[in-house]
This record gives structure tokens, C-alpha cells and sequence, in this order.
């Protein structure tokens, strides 16, 4: 257990859905990070969050959004669900500052039908 | 431009040899850090070895060890002793400090296949 904890592991929904995916980070963690992994692809920076507030942004679409609440835990949102969206969406923290690398979450593995 | 680069999309390695994954990197901060990490087929990333850029020494981890080259800008992964258990994609990345927050940048990663 990595301590970032991501939640659901698995998610099957269909075209034109929404979905909230969440993620909650290491304890001490201030800083957030979304990443996407489609299929053979390497992980594409989406958005991150330190103490609540958007730091980052990357190649993150319209259709998403992301927040990060008061508790530190955060909040991925994507609408309008196309079929190009399936891909595994990871959650990172990280402490602010310090040698050691994110600390990812298990992954969240999302299949639009 | 910040960039890690690693050429080689798949690799084969019989157990118990060593096995070499390359990884250059390109950016002009003085100060950066590499990394490596693990994702098995079971889906989740695993930290391996951390390399600042000011350290003298090459990051060893068991049987992981980083050889840092800082003047050709590589940051190759070394396993010793492979086991099977190793097979699984690796993917390089640098943390780089930008406009006040860390960022960082994974290469397209290699996928090992240990052999018996």
C-alpha cells in the first residue's frame, strides 16, 4: 500500500457519461497530481493541485475538471465521455519539496462502452 | 526544450543477467531530479532509485543503480541479477523546478520481458 489511495479501482460507463474519479493522498501530502495512461502510452500530465489550489496545469481537456478540497483529497471530473477517454487516470502526491519521487495511487482503470 | 528520451521500446533479458535501460534527458536547469519507476502488468507505478543532479554518486537501490552521466545527459537504469519478477515497463522521469512548482516529465518507457 503506497498510501495514495484511489477510488474506483475499476469504471465501466457509457458515451456521453460523466464520472468523478478520487483520489486521496499520502498522509503530510500537500500536492496532487492527475495523470492519464491510454493504452501503450506513457503518462500524460493532466492537472495538479497544491493545498487546494490548481499549480499545473497540462494537457488536461475542457471536458475535464479537477479539484482539491479543504482535506487534501481530490476530486477528477470527466463528462462527456468519448471512447478515447478510456485509459488508466493515476493519482500522485508528493511533500512540497524533498529528494523522493510522487507516491502514486493503484490507478483508476476507466472503459467507456 | 525538457524532455526524457528512451530509445528502446522493448527489451528481452535472461534471468539472472544484468540488464541496462536507457534514458537521456534534456533541460537547462542547473538543478533537476531523475527517476525511475516500475509498472508490473498489474497496473501500478513503483518508485525504483532517485538521482539528484548534484550528487556525486550513482543512486543504488538493491539491485536497481542509476548510472548518471551528467555530461551526455543519461540517466540509464541498471538491474542486476534479473528475476522474473522483474518483467514490467520502466519509465524514466525528471523533475524539473518551474515558475515556482515542480514538475515533472516521464519518458515513453521501455517494457522488459525477463526470460526463464
Amino acid at each position: 500500500d503506497s498510501g495514495v489511495t484511489q477510488t474506483p479501482k475499476h469504471l465501466i460507463t457509457a458515451t456521453g457519461q460523466r464520472v468523478t474519479l478520487r483520489c486521496s493522498p499520502r498522509s503530510g501530502d500537500l500536492s496532487v497530481y492527475w495523470y492519464q495512461q491510454s493504452l501503450d502510452q506513457g503518462l500524460q500530465f493532466l492537472i495538479q493541485y497544491y493545498n487546494g489550489e490548481e499549480r499545473a496545469k497540462g494537457n488536461i481537456l475542457e471536458r475535464f475538471s479537477a479539484q482539491q478540497f479543504p482535506d487534501l483529497h481530490s476530486e477528477l471530473n470527466l463528462s462527456s465521455l468519448e471512447l478515447g477517454d478510456s485509459a488508466l487516470y493515476f493519482c500522485a502526491s508528493s511533500v512540497a519539496q524533498g529528494p523522493g519521487g510522487y507516491t502514486f495511487g493503484s490507478g483508476t482503470r476507466l472503459t467507456v462502452v | 526544450a525538457q524532455k526524457i528520451t528512451q530509445t528502446q521500446p522493448g527489451m528481452f533479458v535472461q534471468e539472472k543477467e544484468a540488464v541496462t535501460l536507457d534514458c537521456t534527458y534534456d533541460t537547462s536547469d542547473p538543478s533537476y531530479g531523475l527517476f525511475w519507476y516500475k509498472q508490473p502488468s498489474s497496473g501500478e507505478m513503483i518508485f525504483l532509485i532517485y538521482q539528484g543532479s548534484y550528487d556525486q554518486q550513482n543512486a543504488t537501490e538493491g539491485r536497481y543503480s542509476l548510472n548518471f552521466q551528467k555530461a551526455r545527459k543519461s540517466a540509464n537504469l541498471v538491474i542486476s541479477a534479473s528475476q522474473l519478477g522483474d518483467s514490467a515497463m520502466y519509465f524514466c522521469a525528471m523533475r524539473v523546478l518551474t515558475s515556482g512548482t515542480y514538475k515533472y516529465i516521464f519518458g515513453t518507457g521501455t517494457r522488459l520481458k525477463v526470460l526463464a
